[in-house]
């Protein structure tokens, strides 16, 4: 069965300051997906960004970016320049097979 | 645009009452699922459906029921509340099956008295 874990319950940082959420997963699948997702005070759920297994190439989407070693099996979410707005439960997230599986989540306080 | 709409945003039921939480979305996904989440346990696959007529057990269905008759609703039943049905629920949609990102609801918050 694949696992998802996040072993940082809540991390703090300033703005503008860059910060690292950690992330691994156990599956024996080859071909997979990967997700960060963000989830405000709001309760909504966002997707940050997305890699697939099969792609070498770290994924981007402005000042987020992942480190993906999928040998080590490990998904790390950096965030640079944090921005008030970052503030928010991140969730990684695994997919293959049926339907997507979290982690516990990591809660990011940024302050000024 | 709507994308996925639950129904309620909120409720509290008392033990042993039943309720259905609504879903839908405007999206024509075929894909669609019902999560629950506990503080401080991440999101939880409660049923999934993969089109109109199917639908399967995820990892925590006790005590639910699902139908899908049309592609755009899945609602989710609860028979006989007991205080561990207390969560947020979350209802979302995907055009694949996992490759393709996951449209959330805003969710409903459940408390059962």
């Amino acid at each position: 069965a694949q696992t998802v874990t996040q072993s940082q319950p809540e991390m703090s940082v300033q703005e503008a300051e860059t910060v690292t959420l950690s992330c691994t997963y156990d599956t024996s699948e080859s071909n997979y997906y990967l997700f960060w997702y963000k989830q405000p005070p709001s309760r909504q759920m966002i997707l940050v960004i997305r890699q697939e297994a099969y792609k070498q190439q770290n994924a981007t989407e402005n000042r987020f970016s992942v480190n993906f070693q999928k040998a080590a099996k490990s998904f790390s979410l950096k965030i640079s320049d944090s921005q008030l707005g970052d503030t928010a439960m991140y969730f990684c997230a695994f997919g293959a097979g049926t339907a997507l599986i979290f982690g516990k989540g990591t809660t990011l306080s940024v302050s000024s | 645009n709507a994308g996925v709409t639950q129904t309620p945003k909120f409720r509290i039921l008392k033990i042993g009452q039943s309720m259905t939480l609504q879903c839908t979305q405007d999206m024509n996904h075929n894909y669609m699922y019902w999560y629950r989440q506990d503080p401080g346990m991440g999101l939880k696959l409660i049923y999934y459906s993969v089109g109109a007529g199917i639908t399967d057990k995820g990892e925590v269905p006790n005590g639910y029921n699902v139908s899908r008759s049309t592609t755009e609703d899945f609602p989710l039943r609860l028979e006989l509340a007991a205080p561990s049905q207390t969560s947020v629920y979350f209802c979302a949609s995907s055009y694949l099956r996992v490759g393709t990102e996951a449209f959330f609801g805003q969710g409903t918050r459940l408390t059962v008295v």
